[in-house]
C-alpha cells in the first residue's frame, strides 16, 4: 500500500492565482482531512470529510474549498491565493468507525505564495 | 475552550540521554496520540492510548495516559541521532465531529552525537 499520497510536493503561486492540491489514500479510510502547518503553530485543521460526497469546515477554512467526489481522493482548492496561505499542507485519513482515532498523514505540499 | 499545553517547546540533549515530554489539557479526553515528524516529512504515529492509566511501549519509546485523563507523557530512552524531529501529542476533539484531532504545538528534539 502507498498509504496517503499528495500531489504536488512543491508549488509557487503568485497572489491571486488558483490551484488544487490532490490527496489520495488506498487504505479504504472513511475520513479524510486537510491541515496546514506554520512555524510555531502546530497543525491546524482546514476542512475534513466523513465520507464520499461530504465535507465540513475545520478550524481555519477561510480561503479554501474542498471536494470528495471519490472515497479515495480529497481535493483542496485555493481560488485566489494570498501570501498568508504560504504554508505546508498535509492530508490525512482515518477509519474512526473502527473505534480508533489514529490519523495517517501524507508527505506534505510546500506552497509559497508571492 | 479546550486548551492543550505541550512542553517543553524544545530540547537539546546528548546522544544516549533519556528524554521526557508531556501534554496537559484543561478537559478530560478518551484518546491520546503521539506523533513524530521528521524534517520535511509528514507526522508519523508513534503510540496511541485509549484508556486512563494505560502505559504503552514502542521500542525505546514509552507513553502513558494519565489517570486523571487530562495528561500524557512520552519518554524516549537512550536517545540516538535519528530521534531528532518534532514530537506532537494529539487528542480527539469531541466538541467537533468524531475523528477530529487537536494537536499540541510540538516539542522539537535535537540530539548531539
Amino acid at each position: 500500500n502507498a498509504g496517503v499520497t499528495q500531489t504536488p510536493k512543491f508549488r509557487v503561486l503568485k497572489t491571486g492565482q488558483s490551484m488544487t492540491l490532490l490527496c489520495a489514500q488506498d487504505m479504504n479510510h472513511e475520513y479524510m482531512y486537510w491541515y496546514r502547518q506554520d512555524p510555531g503553530m502546530g497543525l491546524r485543521l482546514i476542512h475534513y470529510s466523513v465520507g464520499e460526497g461530504t465535507t465540513a469546515k475545520g478550524e481555519v477554512p477561510d480561503g479554501y474549498n474542498v471536494s470528495r467526489l471519490k472515497k479515495q481522493n480529497f481535493l483542496l482548492g485555493l481560488e485566489s491565493a494570498a501570501p498568508s496561505q504560504t504554508s505546508v499542507y498535509f492530508c490525512a485519513s482515518s477509519y474512526p468507525t473502527s473505534g480508533r482515532s489514529e490519523q495517517y498523514f501524507g508527505p506534505g505540499t510546500r506552497l509559497t505564495v508571492t | 475552550g479546550q486548551q492543550l499545553n505541550q512542553s517543553p517547546q524544545s530540547m537539546f540533549i546528548q546522544e544516549g540521554e533519556d528524554v521526557s515530554m508531556n501534554c496537559t489539557s484543561s478537559s478530560i479526553f478518551n484518546t491520546w496520540l503521539w506523533y513524530k515528524q521528521d524534517p520535511g516529512e509528514g507526522p508519523v504515529l508513534l503510540i496511541a492510548l485509549y484508556k486512563a492509566g494505560e502505559l504503552t511501549s514502542n521500542g525505546r519509546l514509552t507513553a502513558q495516559f494519565g489517570i486523571t485523563r487530562k495528561d500524557s507523557f512520552l519518554n524516549i530512552s537512550a536517545s540516538i541521532p535519528s530521534d531528532v524531529g518534532i514530537y506532537f501529542c494529539a487528542w480527539e476533539n469531541y466538541g467537533g465531529s468524531q475523528g477530529n484531532l487537536i494537536f499540541g504545538k510540538g516539542t522539537k528534539l535535537s540530539v548531539k552525537p
